[in-house]
């Protein structure tokens, strides 16, 4: 079954950091490029960040920059946000994206609240 | 960075109605725009790339045009299943940006 998979998330304090996983299943992880996308509450879709289908390359919000890292591990199929430093304007639902020259794949999303 | 200005910010329509959502791209981003509609609680679900190309299994009814920098999706004879919120997005460069969403509910 093709399907993402998105965990980790949960309730933090501000300053602290969490680490989201999103699992991949059913296709060829290595040959696609993978985003985060994430949503807050009450607000639109805010794309977060993206990394190439071998690591080459990542590239960040400037909303994120800094503090959150993006990263994968073909050998395990999953895609990796690490968020330090977290803020009250972190919390949202993320979602994890496939793509190779278009999104054609969301995962189902991950609540992150952060809150003291 | 490129802004995306998506219009209406929400519209009404009955079953049957043809609607029409504009995106407005701050500078030409060729045709590297994508549509998705996202339903509460759900995954987003991918529409349209590159301006035009209708997704696998997207109804027939969702149609996409432009270039440069303005950009419509349209929905041809509205059906309850439709509802949701709409949002454009720019892939041309990074970083990628969402229009800010169109709620299209039923009137």
């Amino acid at each position: 079954q093709v399907q993402l998979v998105e965990s980790g998330g949960g309730v933090v304090q501000p300053g602290r950091s969490l680490r989201l996983s999103c699992a991949a299943s059913g296709f060829t992880f290595s040959s696609y490029g993978m985003h985060w996308v994430r949503q807050a509450p009450g607000k639109g879709l805010e794309w977060v960040a993206v990394i190439w289908y071998d690591g080459s390359n990542k590239y960040y919000a400037d909303s994120v920059k800094g503090r959150f890292t993006i990263s994968r591990d073909n050998s395990k199929n999953t895609l990796y946000l690490e968020m330090n430093s977290l803020r009250v304007d972190d919390s949202a639902v993320y979602y994890c994206v496939r793509e190779k020259g278009k999104w054609d794949l969301w995962g189902q999303g991950v609540q992150v609240s952060v809150s003291s | 960075d490129v802004r995306m200005t998506q219009s209406p910010s929400a519209l009404s329509a009955s079953i049957g109605d043809k609607v029409t959502i504009t995106c407005r791209a701050s500078q030409g981003v060729n045709t590297y725009v994508a549509w998705f509609q996202h339903k509460p609680g759900k995954a987003p679900q991918s529409l349209i790339y590159a301006a035009s190309y209708r997704h696998s299994g997207v109804p027939s009814r969702f149609s996409g045009a432009g270039s440069g920098t303005t950009f419509t999706l349209t929905i041809n004879s509205l059906q309850s299943e439709d509802l949701g919120t709409y949002y454009c997005q720019h892939y041309g460069s990074y970083p990628f940006t969402f229009g800010g969403g169109t709620k299209v509910d039923m009137k």
